[in-house]
């Protein structure tokens, strides 16, 4: 069965860092451009990262980037996501997201891990 | 770059058919033919049911249906149903980043 599951997430303080993990089954992530996507509470999808399949290339939404670090262990078969400078802005489920021919669909969906932000 | 278009809210009665629109710009709808659609019950993951404007993916059913005309994405369920009460997200591929819209609500009378 093809699965993502993401953990790591958890109440943090305004300013600190976090980082995420994604967990595959079911395929390799080496084939595969894999994402992040956050929704905050109440909110809509945000796409905030990618990374390509080699993980030698990757980008950020303009709302995160410098501070976002996207990454991936393809031998773990496991995406990370690093978040610094935390703000209550930041609070949201964090999802990944398996892409379908790189970035043109997300076929395959985590069941998502909640941050919050919060001092 | 801003987020997609969608209205907040639809409704309909069971049977009958609804359309959600999506309006972005000339620099992703209207350029790309990389639009996708999202069903996302309370609490749960997003789920793909339309890609390319027109795709479903294997076990989606042919109730759900898509569409694009110039910057305009349209996501069509015929047949309402009471479990397709979900939020719906579009989406559209630019070459650098993915947009959503704000979602729609849809509610089954």
């Amino acid at each position: 069965e093809v699965q993502l599951v993401e953990s790591g997430g958890g109440l943090f303080q305004p300013g600190g860092s976090l980082r995420l993990s994604c967990a595959a089954s079911g395929f390799s992530i080496s084939n595969y451009w894999m994402h992040w996507v956050r929704q905050g509470p109440g909110k809509g999808l945000e796409w905030v990262s990618f990374s390509q399949s080699d993980g030698n290339s990757a980008n950020h939404a303009d709302s995160v980037k410098g501070r976002l670090t996207i990454s991936r262990d393809n031998a773990k078969n496991t995406l990370y996501l690093q978040v610094d400078s935390l703000s209550p802005e930041d609070t949201a489920v964090y999802y990944c997201a398996r892409g379908y021919r790189g970035m043109r669909a997300f076929d395959v969906w985590g069941q998502g891990t909640k941050v919050t932000v919060s001092s | 770059q801003s987020a997609l278009t969608q209205p907040a809210s639809v409704s309909g009665s069971p049977g009958q058919s609804i359309t959600i629109s999506c309006t972005g710009t000339s620099s992703d709808i209207g350029h790309f033919n990389y639009v996708s659609w999202y069903q996302q019950h309370p609490g749960k993951a997003p789920e793909l049911i339309i890609y390319e404007v027109s795709n479903r993916p294997s076990g989606i059913s042919n109730r759900f249906s898509g569409s694009k005309s110039d910057n305009t994405a349209s996501l069509t369920i015929s047949g309402l149903r009471a479990e397709d009460e979900a939020d719906y997200y579009c989406s559209s591929y630019t070459y650098t980043a993915t947009l959503f819209g704000g979602g729609t609500k849809l509610t089954v009378l």
